[in-house]
């Protein structure tokens, strides 16, 4: 089992449209967790980071469920520049984020 | 510079041929991260440097693979005998010295090897 999965999609919704996706990890110790943004032959950027109580940024939103081991992102009123691979990002040690464990990404597609 | 700056940004190379990455850091930061993207998968870790010091090589997947940062600035990372499955996308991130939880990696435009 990865450390990290995501579903690698595509998701294809229309503008406009809300899109979750979920993330699980597997290291209970992890204490930080990400959601990074690759756009195609592009490097990753930091979308937000995500919080134990959880968080809100304009229209996105990161949760996290400890007990369950997994991380949200919930997209509201998506755009075409919306469009891209979001990547789950979680610590490989507590209290160390030395080394990030990557998912393999979850592609998102907005169409018109 | 304003952001993390690599060289090449395409290299393409015979198998068998030694190639040199390189990566300009963020000024003043301390910590830097190779990693390795290929096609349709997530980054994964190669390797982490604090300064000058390598505190962490054990995603290299080989002893082809080596890095160096000797000045705690540039890095190279250096692949020998190059093969066609190292053909992949190499990132480099660096960090400021961390502030609390604060730990956002800053990634450079990547370094698209392609071995023939």
């Amino acid at each position: 089992r990865k450390e990290v999965e995501q579903d690698p999609g595509p998701f294809n919704v229309p503008e406009g449209a809300t899109v979750a996706f979920n993330c699980t990890y597997s290291n209970s110790a992890s204490q930080s967790f990400f959601w990074y943004r690759q756009d195609c032959r592009k490097e990753p950027k930091l979308l937000m980071s995500v919080y134990s109580s959880g968080n809100e940024d304009g229209r996105f939103t990161a949760q996290l469920n400890r007990a369950s081991q997994y991380i949200s992102l919930l997209i509201r009123d998506s755009k075409l520049s919306d469009s891209a691979t979001y990547l789950c990002v979680v610590n490989g040690y507590a209290g160390n984020n030395r080394k990030l464990i990557w998912g393999l990404g979850t592609s998102l597609a907005v169409n018109p | 510079g304003a952001g993390v700056s690599q060289s090449p940004r395409y290299k393409v190379a015979k198998r068998g041929q030694d190639v040199a990455l390189r990566c300009d850091p963020i000024s003043g930061h301390v910590s830097l991260f190779w990693y390795q993207q290929a096609l349709g998968q997530g980054p994964e870790f190669l390797t982490y440097f604090q300064n000058e010091a390598q505190l962490d090589k054990s995603g290299l997947p080989s002893d082809r693979f080596f890095a160096e940062r000797p000045e705690g600035s540039v890095s190279t990372l250096k692949i020998q005998r190059t093969q066609q499955e190292d053909s992949a996308v190499y990132l480099c991130a660096s960090r400021r010295p961390e502030q609390g939880s604060y730990n956002e990696q800053f990634f450079g435009p990547g370094t698209r090897l392609t071995v023939l």
